[in-house]
């Protein structure tokens, strides 16, 4: 079975550029995570979907990041004018249907903003 | 503060000695996942629990919802158990996760 796959693997960009990620999660996969995590820091959820609705996007830096999951399969996270700030690594994770809400992780993108 | 907290942030072992590693937290939480960060920057899963302990190998990790904290032991460590331990917690009736800050494993020969 085919793991979460995220691309692209890096981004290097200069401040007020777009970038965007894609996930493709785990083949009957219902919910789907965003994570940014800063060098040497924990995962922080940015948004997370069941299907295609939003569940929690209370962390999304909306002026500048917006994330969509239109058929409740993959999902795209946009950053619209990239700040140094944004420096990290992106990682996508999906966990199946029921009660079991273990999270599988994909590699992640690996952004820097000069 | 912090609704996740681990500790120690950092622990230094010889090989073939053993530790634990602790996530406190600071409301009751449906479940628990343990993750390593292994030197690709991957999050390798460890264990999920929603009660009580599971084990595999040598480690071993215990949930008490109650008393709010998970553990992760460590027992006869190898130079290959290095890296980051993250233990990420959900909440609420929507499983919202959140992760703690991590703790940095070396392990020594």
């Amino acid at each position: 079975e085919a793991g979460v796959t995220q691309s692209p693997r890096y981004a290097v960009l200069q401040e007020g550029q777009a970038v965007s990620f894609w996930c493709d999660p785990i083949s009957g996969h219902d919910t789907l995570y965003w994570y940014q995590q800063p060098r040497d820091q924990g995962p922080q959820l940015l948004v997370y979907f069941r299907d295609e609705a939003v569940i929690d996007n209370s962390q999304l830096p909306s002026d500048r990041f917006s994330a969509v999951r239109p058929k409740g399969t993959n999902s795209t996270l946009k950053i619209q004018s990239a700040k140094q700030g944004d420096t990290a690594t992106y990682l996508c994770a999906s966990s199946p249907p029921g009660q079991n809400y273990e999270q599988y992780f994909g590699p992640g993108t690996r952004l820097t903003v000069l | 503060g912090d609704q996740v907290e681990q500790s120690p942030s950092a622990l230094s072992l010889h090989e073939g000695t053993g530790s634990a590693l602790r996530c406190n937290f600071t409301t009751t939480m449906r479940a628990v996942q343990w993750f390593r960060k292994n030197s690709r920057g991957s999050l390798i899963n460890l264990f999920y629990l929603a009660s009580g302990t599971k084990e595999n190998g040598r480690l071993k990790s215990a949930f008490d919802s109650k008393e709010r904290y998970s553990t992760l032991h460590i027992r006869d460590a190898q130079l290959e158990d290095s890296g980051t331990y993250f233990c990420a917690v959900t909440s609420g009736g929507n499983y919202k996760p959140t992760f703690g800050k991590g703790t940095s494993l070396v392990v020594h020969p």
